[in-house]
């Protein structure tokens, strides 16, 4: 069965950038897409985007565009997102998901296995 | 962008009890792109339903979903221990992705 391991917590300071790692266990993305939501203290999970990985495109989000990359290294099983310009409502844990069956309108879908989550606090 | 509303924010329900679950979508999910997720405190979402009816891999059958369009509902026939937690519904057939602002089921 395969597992997403991710990265460690992270403390940034505002403006700087985080990336975060997100490792298949057991198994490979090349039959799947891949997604990062986040889940704010207290509220529900909003999607930043998607990316699948033949041939490697990717979906974000509007309210994240410019500021948000997702990538994918086939050779390492590894996803990554990096979120720039960071300010403090980007506190958060962050999960990457991995996709079944992509819907061609979003290179998303429903989120069949999720990473246990990356806490990434914003903080002066 | 398609925006979910949940309903009941928290329903207290004691074990042994149906739990009927709402989420109204604006404007409509195209193709019942519509996902339901089960979540506990620090831990990740798990997929229960995909496609509006279909339960996930390993989901127990008292676990039904249903709906198309504007309006769908989440079922779990009778209540165990295990289920009291938070529920979100996704759509995933627009970009953005959205999710509802869930319904916590909570033990009377």
């Amino acid at each position: 069965q395969v597992q997403l391991v991710q990265s460690g917590a992270e403390v940034k300071k505002p403006g700087s950038s985080v990336k975060v790692s997100c490792k298949a266990s057991g198994g490979t993305f090349s039959r799947y897409g891949l997604s990062w939501v986040r889940q704010a203290p207290g509220q529900g999970p909003e999607w930043m985007g998607g990316i699948i990985p033949i041939p490697g495109t990717a979906n974000y989000a509007q309210k994240f565009q410019g500021r948000v990359t997702i990538t994918m290294d086939e050779n390492t099983i590894t996803a990554y997102m990096e979120l720039s310009s960071l300010r403090s409502e980007d506190t958060a844990v962050y999960y990457c998901a991995r996709v079944a069956e992509v819907v061609p309108e979003t290179l998303a879908g429903a989120f069949d296995i999720w990473g246990q989550g990356t806490m990434v606090t914003v903080s002066s | 962008e398609i925006v979910l509303t949940q309903s009941p924010g928290t329903l207290s329900l004691s074990p042994g009890e149906r739990a009927t679950l709402s989420c109204r979508a604006s404007p409509s999910v195209g193709s019942s792109y519509l996902a339901w997720y089960q979540q506990k405190p620090g831990q990740a979402p798990r997929l229960l339903m995909y496609g509006a009816s279909s339960r996930a891999t390993g989901i127990p059958d008292r676990f039904s979903g249903s709906g198309s369009g504007t309006d769908f509902t989440l079922t779990i026939s009778r209540l165990e221990p295990e289920d009291f937690a938070v529920y979100y519904c996704h759509q995933y057939g627009s970009s953005p992705l959205t999710f509802g602002g869930g319904t916590k089921v909570e033990i009377k």
